[in-house]
């Protein structure tokens, strides 16, 4: 397996755009985690899914932040009217078994938003 | 709710000797997971090692292993014969054992120098 898959690896965008990044999990993991990185917040989750299905957005800042999961093999993140402050790496991971053996992350999405 | 604490942001080490990462935790469960992960500027988060909390036995592989004091609330990680390669950000992490929340807490990570 080639592991966890996000695209693109860098994205850089003007304030006020739309910006969605994309995540292929593990083939078979059940459980689909986005988590966002800066240096003063460290690592924080997103969202997470269980087969397709979201189970806790808590974590999403606000509404311009939303996340879906049409199938097994895809998730998306995406980003409305992106401001500046929303500039961190993005993580998405997945694993199999609510992850009691540990998470697969993806190489994450570096987001500059200028 | 859980907490991890890294009390260390930087660390510094000389090739070949050994180094140990400090973690702490907070929880009132008693099922539970533990895990190091390694960050290096590549920016990938790898999997150093983990630990069940119902495992008295510490675990280990290779060149690390952890001090897993249940009772502390403590998880550290021990780096032997250090390489240039283990170079990196290390992150502690939590998940809980029970019910179906499956999300992984981060400590704010120590960043760890490999001096040749």
């Amino acid at each position: 397996d080639a592991g966890v898959i996000q695209s693109p690896r860098h994205e850089v965008t003007e304030m006020g755009q739309e910006v969605t990044l994309r995540c292929k999990p593990i083939s078979g993991h059940d459980y689909l985690f986005w988590y966002r990185q800066t240096m003063m917040r460290g690592l924080e989750l997103l969202i997470y899914f269980n087969n397709n299905v979201p189970i806790d957005d808590s974590g999403m800042p606000e509404d311009r932040f939303s996340a879906k999961m049409p199938n097994a093999s895809f998730s998306t993140l995406k980003i409305q009217h992106s401001e500046p402050r929303d500039s961190a790496v993005y993580f998405c991971a997945s694993s199999l078994y609510r992850g009691n053996y540990g998470y697969t992350f993806g190489s994450g999405t570096r987001l500059t938003v200028v | 709710a859980q907490t991890v604490t890294q009390s260390q942001p930087e660390m510094s080490v000389q090739e070949a000797e050994t180094v140990t990462l400090s973690c702490t935790y907070d929880t009132s469960e008693s099922d539970y997971y533990l895990f190091w992960y390694k960050q290096p500027p590549s920016r990938q988060m790898i999997l150093v090692i983990r630990q069940e909390a119902y495992k008295q036995q510490n675990a280990t592989e290779n060149r690390f292993s952890v001090n897993f004091q249940k009772a502390a609330k403590s998880f550290s990680l021990k780096i032997s014969d250090s390489q240039l390669g283990d170079a990196a950000m290390y992150f502690c992490a939590y998940r809980t054992g029970g019910g179906s929340q499956g999300n992984l807490i981060f400590g704010k990570g120590t960043k760890l120098s490999v001096k040749p």
